[in-house]
């Protein structure tokens, strides 16, 4: 198993809460990625970052925001939760070059009622 | 729009057959990859084979790769009820330089014992 930790594994919150989502790695990759996908669906992307103070928007427009302050760090946070948020949030990172495999955390599932 | 098709889009077998599974893609690709994911978890890094291979094994695994037809299929010997997940393709745009993977919808497998 790849050193991709993310908390919390399960969230439940109401609707119009803040929330940050964690991904940290130890691998020290430059590249960390966060997907969003519906149980049993495909991965949208909706993040990533190619180092440190950059960070890009990826293909499913999302309320999110993140931030790359520290190499290992990428959070992922919800200014106003709403139901339509509720899904399974992956974050991943991936080594140097173009043929580095990702490395996936186990995920935040996130409900908001 | 999603780079990666597999087909089909589940997949029922006895343990011990062997499970095939399809990818398709739009775009000219450097490298496509294979992920697997069991519920509730990430992804886990399969295979990767390059826009130049024809095929690679892993285990038992075998992937082809056919760039003329945009397709690649992912084949698992005498599968076993630990191979029960859902598998994606992955694929990086080639005429976008370090772009992010693109997953496919999945193909979910159940092997049945």
């Amino acid at each position: 198993e790849a050193d991709i930790y993310q908390t919390p594994r399960y969230l439940v919150i109401g609707t119009g809460k803040k929330i940050t989502l964690e991904c940290s790695q130890t691998m020290g990759h430059d590249k960390m990625y966060w997907y969003q996908q519906d149980p049993g669906m495909e991965l949208h992307l909706i993040h990533y970052s190619y180092g440190v103070n950059s960070t890009e928007k990826g293909d499913l427009s999302s309320e999110s925001t993140v931030s790359r302050i520290r190499t290992e760090h990428f959070p992922l946070t919800l200014e106003s939760a709403r139901p339509s948020h509720t899904s399974q949030y992956l974050c991943a990172s991936s080594g140097p070059g173009g043929t580095s495999p990702l490395h996936f955390g186990n995920g935040t599932r996130l409900t908001v009622t | 729009s999603q780079q990666g098709e597999e087909d089909p889009q589940a997949l029922s077998i006895q343990e011990g057959e062997n499970a095939t599974m399809n990818c398709s893609y739009k775009t000219s690709i450097n490298n496509l990859q294979w992920y697997r994911q069991n519920s509730g978890r990430g992804l886990v890094h399969l295979i990767l084979i390059r826009s130049n291979e024809r095929e690679k094994h892993s285990g038992r695994l075998r992937v082809t790769l056919d760039t003329s037809k945009k397709s690649s299929s992912l084949l698992i010997t005498a599968s076993r009820a630990a191979d029960t997940a859902s598998y994606f393709c992955a694929t990086d745009a080639r005429r976008r330089t370090g772009t992010p993977l693109v997953f496919g919808k999945g193909t979910r497998l159940s092997v049945i014992a």
